[in-house]
């Protein structure tokens, strides 16, 4: 079974600043991926970031990157320039392979101040 | 805009009534999936179909019911309401090889 964890229930940053959200995942799969989204305060789920474990880069979508680390089993979300409207929620997840089902951690909610 | 369209967004029902929430996947997405989100279970998987058929079931109740459609919309049924069935529901879909899933919108469900 795939687990997801996300620790810091709450992070504060300032505006203009970087941020590294963490993700801690368990799976015995020997090949998956990590997804992370943002559910602002409107509730929609936005697609951010996605790396397959055998990707050889990092993946990075403007100001997103994952810091992917497979030895440590982690892929923290770095933002970077943070900006007054990325303040939400974010989570990290696992997606689904043959028959099984998408996996959340319990989310991080960022709040950037000016 | 993730190109999955969910209706309806809001929805205030009262306890025992049935309601209907549709999803039109991306276009070219045959796998669609159903979740639930509360305040106090978070995240829940609820049922997911590829192509027409159930490939895969979360903790989905026996009141709930799904299924999707030959032009691959899905529908999710929620009978004898309750409660605590109110949440935001959300449908998602990806394509086969299953590396992007996109969320639609949500449908907002109250229950009175």
């Amino acid at each position: 079974a795939q687990k997801i964890t996300q620790t810091q229930p709450g992070m504060f940053v300032q505006e203009k600043e970087a941020v590294t959200l963490d993700c801690t995942y368990d799976t015995s799969d020997q090949s998956y991926g990590l997804f992370w989204y943002k559910q602002p305060s409107s509730g929609e789920m936005i697609f951010l970031i996605y790396q397959g474990s055998y990707d050889e880069q990092n993946a990075t979508e403007g100001r997103y990157s994952l810091n992917f680390q497979k030895a440590r089993k982690s892929a923290n979300l770095v933002i970077s320039a943070s900006q007054l409207g990325d303040s939400a929620m974010y989570f990290c997840a696992m997606p689904p392979l043959l028959y099984s089902t998408l996996t959340f951690g319990k989310g991080t909610m960022l709040l950037v101040s000016p | 805009d993730s190109g999955v369209t969910q209706t309806p967004k809001h929805l205030i029902t009262a306890t025992g009534q049935r309601v209907t929430l549709r999803c039109s996947p991306r276009s070219g997405d045959l796998s669609v999936y159903w979740y639930q989100q509360s305040l106090d279970q978070g995240l829940q998987f609820l049922i997911q179909y590829y192509n027409g058929e159930e490939r895969a079931k979360g903790n989905i109740l026996e009141r709930f019911s799904a299924q999707q459609f030959p032009d691959l919309h899905s529908e999710l049924n929620l009978s004898s309401l309750e409660l605590g069935d109110s949440a935001l529901y959300f449908c998602a879909s990806s394509a086969p090889e299953g590396n992007t899933i996109y969320f639609g919108e949500g449908s907002w469900l109250t229950v009175v």
